[in-house]
């Protein structure tokens, strides 16, 4: 199966400071990709959808200038989490989709950010 | 995409089979029932998924009632590595940019 892969798998940061996590697709090309967050003990809440040489577009709620997203080519997205504060502490996940006919969304293992 | 309704937890012995069942009561004629999987801290990993007929693949078997209102996630013979949260996602096969919209799951514990 395609696989995605993300880095770093885990990070610790100071308050303020800002952070990037990268998203890979390693053996096919994902013409767009998304950005999920998940907070202990709930469900994968979607932040993001982004398609590769455009701006994402971003679910409400999420700030989209303090979560920057850019997907500049067909196997590279990157998610950079500015200013980041404690509450940002959360699993990032990504996922992958490659262009059609298929439709099959493949996931990243996971970035653990943990903000002090 | 149709909603889904799981149980939120479940036990099963190890070596039993493991039956999730998940209510979608509300899905259209194009949509697709998809299972994914969430082991703790890892990303989630697809399962199966299935239209109308009953699915089987080396994980696991998909058996979608005949109004397609619920399906039943089988795993065969269930092993500790099974334990995870369990995801029902009804969706339209041809998506386009629409990404998987995750509910809240079946938690199964698997025990020795």
């Amino acid at each position: 199966g395609a696989v995605v892969s993300q880095h770093p798998s885990r990070v610790i940061c100071k308050s303020g400071t800002s952070v990037k996590i990268e998203c890979r697709s390693l053996d096919f090309q994902a013409t767009t990709m998304f950005w999920y967050r998940q907070f202990p003990k709930q469900s994968l809440m979607l932040m993001a959808t982004s398609n590769e040489g455009s701006k994402a577009t971003y679910e409400q709620g999420v700030e989209k200038d303090k979560f920057l997203i850019n997907h500049a080519s067909l196997t590279l997205s990157t998610l950079t989490v500015t200013s980041a504060h404690p509450e940002d502490s959360s699993f990032y996940i990504c996922s992958a989709r490659p262009g059609q006919p298929s439709n099959e969304q493949f996931f990243g293992p996971g970035t653990r950010l943990t903000v002090l | 995409d149709a909603k889904t309704t799981q149980p939120p937890s479940m036990d099963c012995a190890e070596g039993r089979a493991a039956n999730l069942p998940c209510n979608h009561s509300t899905i259209s004629g194009n949509e697709y029932v998809y299972w994914y999987r969430q082991i703790h801290s890892q990303g989630p990993q697809y399962i199966i998924h299935g239209l109308k007929n009953n699915e089987t693949n080396e994980m696991a078997s998909l058996i979608i009632t005949e109004d397609r209102k619920s399906s039943t996630l089988i795993l065969p013979h269930a092993t500790l590595r099974d334990t995870a949260v369990y995801y029902c996602i009804v969706r339209v096969a041809k998506t386009g940019n629409t990404p998987l919209v995750f509910g809240k799951g079946t938690r199964l514990s698997v025990i020795a």
